[in-house]
């Protein structure tokens, strides 16, 4: 069973914000909040992780909820070339290694 | 440059036929393992392993091997392929440690089985 929900697909228009959300909410105090994309059938690329405080990097901004049961990852102006499946992972040493990616959110963004 | 090297990169074999696909990574990672991605599934873990000469099994080890002798190699066995093998496969690795699991991924190895 995934150990994190995300919607199916979502649409975004060029140059706004896109929000992509995900619900963790079996999240272990240790664990790790990991998010990838894929662009089309190309290996995942890794864009932000964060364990409970808000990350920002060049790519992506991560905003955790206070209790750590859901996040958002912010691409703060999107372009055609953020289309892609976006992957959201809980992982920390109580894993041991097991990963379940789920099928993730395909963003769209339109022109 | 940092990468991880899958091989062959596209594949058609035939029933039966044993297959391994390579995976190699020169970054000194502890962590590799293998995912098959099927349409409509994502992507589903088909073994792991934490080290040299440790490995376990994911979500959908039925049907495959794998061996871990050097750090370095990580490679997927298929010893009788059959036509629900035929999908499209990454390897990744990563340093261990709880805040290091930013993983890198191959290119992908997209494998018919007929």
């Amino acid at each position: 069973d995934a150990k994190t929900t995300q919607p199916p697909s979502m649409d975004c228009a060029e140059g706004r914000a896109a929000n992509l959300p995900c619900n963790h909410s079996t999240i272990s105090g240790n664990e790790y909040v990991y998010w990838y994309r894929q662009i089309h059938s190309q290996g995942p690329q890794y864009i932000i992780h964060g364990l409970k405080n808000n990350e920002t990097n060049e790519m992506a901004s991560l905003i955790i909820t206070e209790d750590r049961k859901s996040s958002t990852l912010i691409l703060p102006h999107a372009t055609l070339r953020d289309t892609a499946v976006y992957y959201c992972i809980s992982w920390g040493s109580s894993n041991t290694g097991k990963l379940i990616f789920g099928q993730g959110t395909t963003l769209q963004v339109k022109p | 440059e940092a990468q991880v090297t899958q091989n062959p990169r596209y594949l058609i074999t035939v029933t039966g036929k044993k297959l391994t696909v390579t995976c190699s990574q020169n970054m000194n990672h502890e962590y590799m393992s293998w995912y098959r991605q099927d349409p409509g599934l994502g992507l589903r873990q088909i073994y792991y392993s934490m080290n040299v000469e440790v490995t376990d099994k994911g979500d959908v080890p039925e049907g495959y091997k794998v061996s871990r002798k050097e750090k370095r190699n990580f490679p997927l066995i298929l010893e009788s392929p059959s036509p629900n093998q035929t999908s499209l496969y990454f390897c990744a690795s990563s340093r261990a440690g709880v805040d290091t699991g930013e993983l890198f991924f191959g290119e992908g190895s997209r494998l018919t089985v007929l």
